[in-house]
């Protein structure tokens, strides 16, 4: 069955370095990937989304790679702020000609000032 | 005005009762989801409706029942309820339904807890 793991369930970093994140999947071959910023006690809010035909994406700090090869995607934010501490996760789609939709663990990010 | 909105916050309940929680969404979408969160996070779908036509169905136990009267609104139904359904559920709705890949807008769910 499908398995998408991201790397730590928890990173700690320092104010103003870049926070990478690791999503890894098998036994698929999805067309996207999505990642997901979740705070708590509030829904996933979607960050951005990459294509298989993609290798990198950026928006502002936020930048996505999505290699199909290795079965992997990075998520790196930039300059990071203490206001970027959430928990981050990778989805892709389970395909079948519906969209479904599969989320990772997550991980939890904190951003130490 | 909220986007994606589910009702209610939280529900405490006993083990053996039926519930209901309701979602509604006004961004004109035609894709709404379920979604259940459990105690360690993973969030895993278990239905999707597009145009209030049931077109994933992740082999919940049917003592869930979603309901979708009309595009705007997929409420989910809970009979018998069970120690395990505990969890937080969230509502998701997206534009689209095809394999394209569509964002999805979340609620900011409900925290079922079963006594």
């Amino acid at each position: 069955s499908q398995k998408i793991e991201q790397n730590s369930e928890a990173l700690n970093i320092q104010e103003g370095k870049t926070a990478t994140l690791t999503c890894n999947y098998t036994n698929y071959s999805p067309a996207y990937l999505q990642w997901y910023r979740q705070d708590p006690g509030r829904g996933p809010v979607f960050l951005l989304l990459i294509r298989e035909n993609e290798k990198e994406k950026r928006k502002e700090r936020l930048k996505v790679t999505f290699d199909t090869t290795l079965k992997q995607s990075l998520f790196h934010i930039t300059a990071s702020q203490p206001a970027d501490s959430a928990t981050y996760l990778c989805a892709l789609d389970m395909g079948g000609g519906y969209q479904k939709v599969t989320f990772g663990t997550g991980t939890k990010l904190q951003v130490i000032p | 005005d909220t986007a994606v909105s589910q009702t209610p916050k939280y529900l405490v309940t006993q083990m053996g009762n039926d519930k209901s929680i309701k979602c509604e969404q006004n961004l004109g979408h035609d894709t709404m989801y379920w979604y259940k969160q459990d105690s360690k996070k993973f969030l895993k779908i278990m239905f999707s409706y597009n145009n209030k036509e049931l077109i994933i169905n992740e082999t919940v136990p049917n003592r869930f029942s979603p309901k979708s009267p009309d595009k705007a609104h997929l409420n989910l139904h809970i009979n018998s309820l069970e120690l395990g359904d505990s969890a937080v559920y969230f509502c998701a709705s997206s534009q689209g339904w095809g394999p394209q890949g569509e964002k999805l807008f979340f609620g900011s769910g409900t925290q079922l807890s079963v006594l």
